[in-house]
């Protein structure tokens, strides 16, 4: 069983830009979830996948969006950087909805400069 | 709304001694209360949740719906503790884990 990967494990983008994330959920699981994580705080909830369609939101812009493809791996995809979007993304899977355990992969360290 | 309250950012204690990681909540309803922890460069994991009332490495929590709390409590502290604690909340078996600040423990030899 292959738990849940994510890369790159760094990333320096420019203000402006755009960058894409990748997740691959652990196997079996049918469910992301993104976290953004800034420095001292702790993970905030972008949204969630389940079985390729959006199924819930957190407090983030459109210009946060996301995908899930039918073999359940993830894009988060952020345009237009702002230097408050360095952070590190979490991506967490689980096996369907509900109360299930969510299994974290090791994050993406975005830096915008 | 839901919110997740761990007052202390540090938390220092000596090998063998008690530990209690604070964790207050507001939410209006019934929610499923978590512990995470982040062991030094590894990825954030599932310590325990209150509907388990496990024991995991000798760590305890107990659901106060009265006081709003679920603190983590282990009566004998090991260096292997060390870590960053974070409690979560999640509504009923809605998608959505809501994360504290989080606590650094260090346990000290």
């Amino acid at each position: 069983e292959t738990g849940v990967t994510q890369s790159p494990t760094h990333l320096i983008k420019t203000r402006g830009q755009q960058v894409t994330l990748r997740c691959s959920s652990q196997s079996g699981h049918n469910t992301v979830s993104w976290y953004q994580q800034a420095l001292g705080q702790g993970p905030q909830f972008i949204f969630q996948y389940y079985r390729e369609e959006e199924n819930g939101r957190g407090n983030f812009p459109p210009r946060f969006s996301g995908l899930q493809f039918p073999n359940y791996s993830s894009e988060l995809n952020v345009n237009a950087l702002e230097l408050d979007d360095s952070a590190l993304y979490l991506c967490a899977s689980s096996f369907e909805l509900g109360n299930t355990e969510a299994f974290f992969g090791q994050g993406t360290r975005l830096t915008v400069v | 709304a839901q919110r997740v309250t761990q007052p202390e950012k540090l938390l220092s204690v000596f090998k063998g001694a008690p530990v209690e990681l604070k964790c207050n909540y507001s939410y209006s309803g019934s929610p499923e209360l978590f512990w995470y922890v982040q062991y030094s460069r590894q990825r954030l994991q599932l310590l325990l949740r209150h509907i388990s009332r496990e024991s995991i490495k000798g760590f305890t929590a107990d659901l106060n719906k009265g006081e709003t709390s679920f603190h983590l409590k282990k009566p004998f502290a090991q260096e292997e503790d060390s870590a960053m604690y974070y409690c979560a909340l999640r509504p009923g078996s809605n998608y959505k884990l809501t994360f504290g600040k989080g606590t650094l423990l260090t346990v000290n030899p």
